[in-house]
């Protein structure tokens, strides 16, 4: 079993809609959780660090679920410029400084 | 602002001939890393360094060695290439654990 998991998708959103999906970790000693974006063909890049309490940054929101083991990514009013791919990043304290990364879900924003 | 450098961008290698992918970085970090990326695989950890010096392997080590040849430069040599090793590979790095920076990527074919 993947350490961490995420719907491949693809998530087909109409522009303007709400998109949501999860990330599940299987190690409980994991301590920091991060979002990031891939753009097809590029570099992955930070998107945002989730705190334990959530947080927002503009137009997405990160929450995560300590008991349940899973974070989550919530885009609102989506644009085009939305669509890429989003990695699930997790850091446990028995690999510190690691980052282990899920395979991705792909968000497709369309007119 | 360069960021992370990596070099070359694309290389084609014949089974067991072997070559060195080069990573710089001017941010002054202290840990870099070495990532390979397949599809529906995520990237996996290949190398690790948390500083100057040091080296550790991450989860696909087998096939490749690493060099820390000072704080700026992290190289990635595959000795003998092998077909299973065509992929993207992308060299990282960060200063703290908040946050990595990757470079554009290297996508390698080894027929």
């Amino acid at each position: 079993r993947k350490e961490v998991e995420q719907d491949p998708g693809p998530f087909n959103v109409p522009e303007g809609a709400t998109v949501a999906f999860n990330c599940t970790y299987s190690n409980s000693a994991s301590q920091s959780f991060f979002w990031y974006r891939q753009d097809c063909r590029k570099e992955p890049k930070l998107l945002m660090s989730v705190y334990s309490s959530g947080n927002e940054d503009g137009r997405f929101t990160a929450q995560l679920n300590r008991a349940s083991q899973y974070i989550s990514l919530l885009i609102r009013d989506s644009k085009l410029s939305d669509s890429a791919t989003y990695l699930c990043v997790v850091m446990t304290t028995d690999s510190w400084g690691k980052f282990q990364f899920g395979a991705g879900t792909q968000v497709v924003v369309t007119p | 602002n360069a960021g992370v450098t990596q070099t070359p961008k694309f290389q084609v290698l014949k089974t067991g001939q072997s070559m060195t992918l080069q990573c710089a970085q001017d941010m002054n970090h202290n840990s870099m890393y070495w990532y390979r990326q397949d599809p529906g695989m995520g990237l996996r950890l290949i190398y690790y360094s948390a500083s100057e010096g040091t080296t550790d392997k991450g989860e696909v080590p087998n096939g490749y060695n690493v060099s820390r040849l000072n704080k700026r430069e992290f190289s990635l040599r595959l000795e003998s290439a092998a077909p299973s090793q065509t992929s993207v590979y992308f060299c990282a790095s960060s200063v703290t654990v908040l946050e990595a920076f990757f470079g554009q990527g290297t996508r390698l074919t080894v027929v």
